[in-house]
């Protein structure tokens, strides 16, 4: 199975600012995916990550607000800006694997916005 | 809308009987389920799929139903163990494309 790390795996941000969440594959993958657990809820696709191309977003979710980047096909950034409490969530970066039909998911990242 | 629904937030076990674990979807054209297991600060473990094509999948103690007429799957644990104490999310995807729809987990406590 995929081996995923994600950085930072928490943070405590102010309102306003941005963080940026790096996660990396120990394998190339196709498809990456970012998804956010809000307190009590189920996980929620933000977007899939393409390689060489814009992130497809999922309703509700826009590019401004949660920049993506996939320069190659172990490493992917997702970037949640102009922060504000709501966006606090466990953020979780994923990796399909067709062969095994399955998708792995990292550790998490914790965000607590202040 | 939720498209995939776990009605019990939370599940408590004895050691060593058997956890049954519900999920109900509304999507007819999901055809590939999954099973994860999560801890605290971890990330959600792959535990066991089942294909449309199937009614049921097992490995080792766990099984996996699914009866496609009511929407339903099931997830059954025999026997349970303390170390299966965990949160477990069931997860659907359309035959179409490679989005998982997940419900909002059930919280299973075994009990020594």
């Amino acid at each position: 199975s995929a081996v995923i790390s994600q950085k930072p795996s928490r943070d405590i941000c102010q309102r306003g600012t941005s963080l940026t969440i790096q996660c990396q594959v120990d394998s190339q993958v196709t498809m990456m995916f970012w998804y956010r657990q809000q307190p009590g809820q189920s996980l929620t696709l933000i977007a899939t990550a393409n390689q060489g191309s814009e992130a497809t977003y999922e309703s509700g979710f826009v590019i401004d607000k949660f920049p993506i980047s996939r320069p190659n096909l172990t490493f992917s950034t997702l970037t949640v800006s102009n922060m504000s409490p709501e966006d606090s969530s466990i953020y979780l970066c994923s990796v399909w694997q067709g062969a095994r039909e399955t998708q792995y998911f990292g550790p998490g990242t914790r965000l607590l916005v202040l | 809308d939720q498209q995939v629904k776990q009605n019990s937030p939370s599940l408590s076990v004895q050691e060593g009987r058997i956890s049954i674990l519900n999920c109900d979807y509304t999507n007819s054209m999901f055809d590939y389920f999954l099973w994860y297991k999560k801890y605290p600060a971890e990330g959600p473990t792959f535990l066991i799929s089942i294909s449309s094509i199937k009614d049921k999948n097992e490995d080792g103690r766990f099984t996996v139903f699914l009866n496609k007429s009511a929407k339903h799957l099931s997830l059954h644990i025999v026997p349970s163990q303390p170390g299966d104490s965990a949160v477990y999310f069931c997860a659907a995807r359309e035959n179409t494309g490679n989005q998982f729809y997940f419900g909002t987990g059930t919280s299973l406590t075994v009990i020594p």
